[in-house]
């Protein structure tokens, strides 16, 4: 069966402080991996996706997620995360065979000051 | 670029009536994908569309619901009758068509039936 956890509903860090989302997929076929972003009352945008090659990606705002295929996972890291972080976080996995994409349960990040 | 265009922002309706959402993909896009967001249940997908043709639509909860894609440029879907537990935010998105593309979200309606 081909999906996607997001193992931690909410996160809750202090500002600067660093934080990791993780995600996991399973999938018999091979995946493209993506992270969204939702700010309040607002759709969901692309943070960063991994396509092939490096495992590493890095997002403009400093996010980074990196690619591990034998643990399956696609886990989104900031070294240092600001108030303006806080939002819901969507780990997605899109599968080389079909077009259709699987989101995870989200991760609520909250920043506190 | 606009972005992904749905109408209306808001809707109140009540029970027993009919809904329609409208969508507006972005041009050139040719998946078109319907998504519904709620607390309890977080982010589903309902349907997608490829070249305006339904491939998928076994996440469509039951016939009261119902999506059309006429042109490249509009869908809609339908809610007829309504229920309460169709409360909800309905997204639509849209990309170029391959496993790769980013889905380009719109911002969505947010659906109250009491």
């Amino acid at each position: 069966a081909q999906s996607v956890t997001q193992l931690d509903s909410q996160v809750p860090v202090f500002e600067e402080a660093p934080v990791e989302l993780r995600c996991n997929y399973s999938s018999s076929v091979s995946v493209y991996l993506f992270w969204y972003v939702q700010y309040p009352n607002q759709g969901l945008q692309l943070l960063l996706k991994y396509l092939s090659g490096s495992t590493l990606v890095e997002s403009i705002n400093g996010f980074e997620a990196e690619f591990n295929k034998s643990q399956t996972s696609f886990h989104l890291r900031k070294p240092s995360v600001h108030i303006s972080d806080t939002a819901e976080y969507f780990c997605a996995v899109s599968f080389h065979n079909n077009n259709d994409m699987r989101f995870g349960a989200g991760t609520r990040l909250t920043v506190k000051p | 670029d606009a972005g992904v265009i749905q109408s209306p922002r808001h809707e109140v309706t009540e029970m027993g009536q009919e809904v329609t959402l409208r969508c507006k993909p972005i041009s050139g896009h040719n998946s078109l994908f319907w998504y519904r967001q709620t607390m309890m249940r977080g982010l589903e997908l309902l349907i997608y569309f490829n070249n305006n043709v339904p491939i998928d639509d076994s996440g469509m909860p039951e016939d009261r619901f119902s999506a059309k894609m006429p042109n490249a440029s509009f869908s809609t879907l339908k809610i007829q009758p309504s229920e309460p537990r169709d409360s909800a935010v309905y997204f639509c998105a849209s990309s170029t068509g391959t496993s790769a593309d980013t889905q380009y979200f719109g911002p969505g309606t947010r659906l109250t039936v009491l």
